[in-house]
């Protein structure tokens, strides 16, 4: 089973929201990663972590805070969003961060800010 | 930085024939390249991977090749049905991260 679930699969937030977004797998997968999709264009990596430790932070704003309770669960928390933010956020895993190890993606949330 | 370019941006073929998809890369340590189909409304899905210690991969009507020298990597689908509309993302393994291509847009004709 290469099963990465995400939810909510849709949101909707306002500017001055707290809101947050969960995934979740159960392949013993020890790194995971945050994108950001938007229209049209690939991927780009927000954050990774391996071993429930925060190890690539790819600049992003303070506004997303990412938060590995456990080497199953991922969240993204949204605070202060910009309606640029809008995109399709999705949550990926792998067996270890380094290279040739297959990454699965779950199905993405659908993120609208207003 | 890492660079991987691909073409073409979008790709129309009739139904049953073949479709090939072009990516070049441009970090010679890369030794992983996998290929994402991403369908509307979902995540990418992982359908194929090379690993440069071999030049050809296949699974059913897909294949990968890889010409490690000139640093390209190639999709290629026989007998293209209807299913296999969808973006078509290479990607090689450089620095602990995925390295995108732009996508490609299948079509598929009836």
């Amino acid at each position: 089973d290469t099963e990465v679930t995400q939810t909510p699969k849709h949101l909707v937030m306002g500017m001055t929201n707290k809101k947050s977004l969960k995934c979740e797998q159960h392949m013993g997968h020890r790194a995971m990663y945050w994108y950001k999709q938007k229209a049209k264009k690939p991927p780009e990596l927000m954050f990774v972590y391996s071993y429930e430790k925060l190890s690539i932070n790819e600049s992003v704003p303070s506004r997303f805070s990412p938060e590995c309770p456990n080497s199953s669960l991922l969240n993204l928390h949204l605070h202060a969003l910009q309606p640029e933010d809008s995109a399709l956020y999705l949550c990926a895993s792998t067996v270890g961060q380094g290279e040739g190890y297959e990454q699965y993606f779950g199905p993405g949330t659908r993120l609208t800010v207003t | 930085g890492e660079n991987v370019e691909q073409h073409p941006s979008t790709l129309s073929v009739q139904e049953g024939d073949s479709a090939v998809i072009k990516c070049t890369y441009s970090d010679s340590a890369s030794n992983y390249f996998p290929w994402y189909k991403q369908e509307l409304g979902k995540g990418p899905q992982l359908i194929i991977d090379i690993r440069s210690n071999v030049g050809e991969k296949k699974d059913q009507r897909i294949a990968v090749t890889l010409n490690k020298t000139a640093k390209h990597f190639s999709l290629h689908i026989t007998e293209t049905q209807p299913e296999d509309s969808a973006v078509y993302f290479c990607a090689d393994h450089s620095n602990y991260q995925l390295i995108w291509g732009a996508g490609t847009k299948l079509i598929i004709k009836p």
